[in-house]
């Protein structure tokens, strides 16, 4: 099992360029959720979804969409980048619900200048 | 609304050394506790957790005790390794769809 994967590991963007960060999961299953890291903040969620074609906002939806058609994948899209979305991004996945043991990936460091 | 405060970090320590990081939470209802750890250039994974008051969580030699009368959940380990060099996360979920984190503590243990 490859766990919770994701792609790019680094990415530098320009204001108003958009991108997708890919998330995959090889576990089955059904939760999958979007935070960023910032300094001091701890994770932050963005989005989560509790299966294939639902999705909800999290804490700081602002500024990026998701989309969830296959359990096994979860993008998430930046439709105009701002500086403000530089962070470093992690997808997470759990069996059960958000309250049980989550999985995360190994991270998208994201840079907007 | 919920919440998690830990201490600040960086803590540095040497070899052996006895580690506690402090963490306190505030929630309604019963929130399961948790603390997870992010080596570097990696993404979190969990330590230990605990679901009620009284529990204790422990893996790797560490411990952590879920204290409802003092909202606290420490984190202890008795003599810590170069290698348990990360950042540690505390966090709470009171069973819905949030996970709360705390901002981290940084810990380098020195050889």
């Amino acid at each position: 099992n490859a766990g919770v994967t994701q792609t790019p590991k680094f990415q530098v963007l320009k204001t108003g360029q958009s991108m997708t960060l890919q998330c995959a999961q090889d576990m089955n299953h059904e939760y999958m959720s979007w935070y960023r890291q910032d300094p001091g903040m701890g994770l932050r969620l963005i989005h989560y979804s509790v299966g294939a074609g639902i999705t909800d906002q999290g804490e700081v939806p602002n500024g990026y969409n998701v989309s969830r058609s296959t359990t096994e994948d979860f993008p998430l899209r930046l439709l105009s980048a701002a500086p403000s979305q530089t962070s470093v991004y992690f997808c997470a996945s759990s069996q059960r619900g958000l309250a049980e043991t989550q999985y995360f990936g190994p991270g998208t460091r994201l840079l907007v200048l | 609304g919920d919440s998690v405060t830990q201490m600040e970090g960086p803590v540095t320590l040497s070899e052996e050394a006895f580690l506690t990081i402090n963490c306190t939470y505030t929630a309604t209802g019963y929130p399961s506790l948790f603390w997870y750890v992010q080596y570097p250039g990696e993404g979190l994974q969990l330590l230990l957790k605990a679901t009620k008051a009284d529990d204790k969580g422990s893996n790797k030699g560490f411990e952590a005790t879920y204290r409802k009368e003092t909202t606290s959940f420490h984190l202890e380990k008795g003599s810590v390794q170069v290698s348990d060099s990360a950042v540690y996360f505390c966090a709470l979920n009171t069973g819905g769809f949030k996970t709360i984190f705390g901002a981290g503590t940084r810990l380098f243990v020195k050889a």
